[in-house]
């Protein structure tokens, strides 16, 4: 398997353009995790989904985030509009159910908003 | 509310030595530790983890310790590489519930001198 697969790799755009993040996860896994890395909070956890349903979108920081899973090979994470302090590492993850076990990271998408 | 913490930004240490990583959790329904290795510019990957009934895993030169009752675990490497220089991340699940999410803390930025 190549392993969870997010793209792109590098976004730029510009403030309150729309942006959208892409995720295979790996087949057979069923739950799916967006994270975001910034120097100040660490990762931290954005949404997840357990068998293409939204189980916690606590961490969603404003209603110009949206995530969705409309089956269980892809997801997205869109910023609408984005702001130069949505500039972050986006990191997609995906795990088998069921507790005791770990998630397997994508490479992540570097997002600059200028 | 930091649920998952690690107070040590960075840490430096000799090749040869031994390296040692701390997390401290506030949350006491977490029974599933584990840790991650960051390289830059790649995602996370799964280094060793421990479930809460247990006090102790080993894997090659790397020993997790966990102490439910100080809610602390740590992470020792030994003998440290330079190889091993990286963020690691601890992280913490609830296994019970039926919510698998994985909080991790901010990380530790290890290098390790030649």
């Amino acid at each position: 398997d190549a392993g969870v697969i997010q793209s792109p790799r590098h976004e730029v755009t510009e403030m309150g353009q729309e942006v959208t993040l892409r995720c295979k996860p790996i087949s057979g896994h069923n739950s799916l995790f967006w994270y975001r890395q910034t120097m100040m909070r660490g990762l931290e956890l954005l949404i997840y989904f357990n068998n293409n349903v939204p189980i916690d979108d606590s961490g969603m920081p404003e209603d110009r985030f949206s995530a969705k899973m409309p089956n269980a090979s892809f997801s997205t994470l869109k910023i609408q509009p984005s702001e130069p302090r949505d500039s972050a590492v986006y990191f997609c993850a995906s795990s088998l159910q069921g507790g005791f076990t770990e998630a397997f990271f994508g490479q992540g998408t570097r997002l600059t908003v200028v | 509310d930091q649920q998952v913490k690690q107070n040590s930004p960075s840490l430096s240490v000799q090749e040869g030595r031994i390296s040692i990583l701390n997390c401290d959790y506030t949350n006491s329904m977490f029974d599933y530790f584990l840790w991650y290795k960051k390289y830059p510019a790649e995602g996370p990957t799964f280094l060793i983890s421990i479930s809460s009934i247990k006090d102790k895993n080993e894997d090659g030169r790397f020993t997790v310790f966990l102490n439910k009752s100080a809610k602390h675990l740590s992470l020792h490497i030994v003998p440290s590489q330079p190889g091993d220089s990286a963020v690691y991340f601890c992280a913490a699940s609830a296994s019970k519930g039926g919510s698998e999410k994985l909080v991790f803390g901010k990380g530790t930025k290890l290098t390790v001198n030649p």
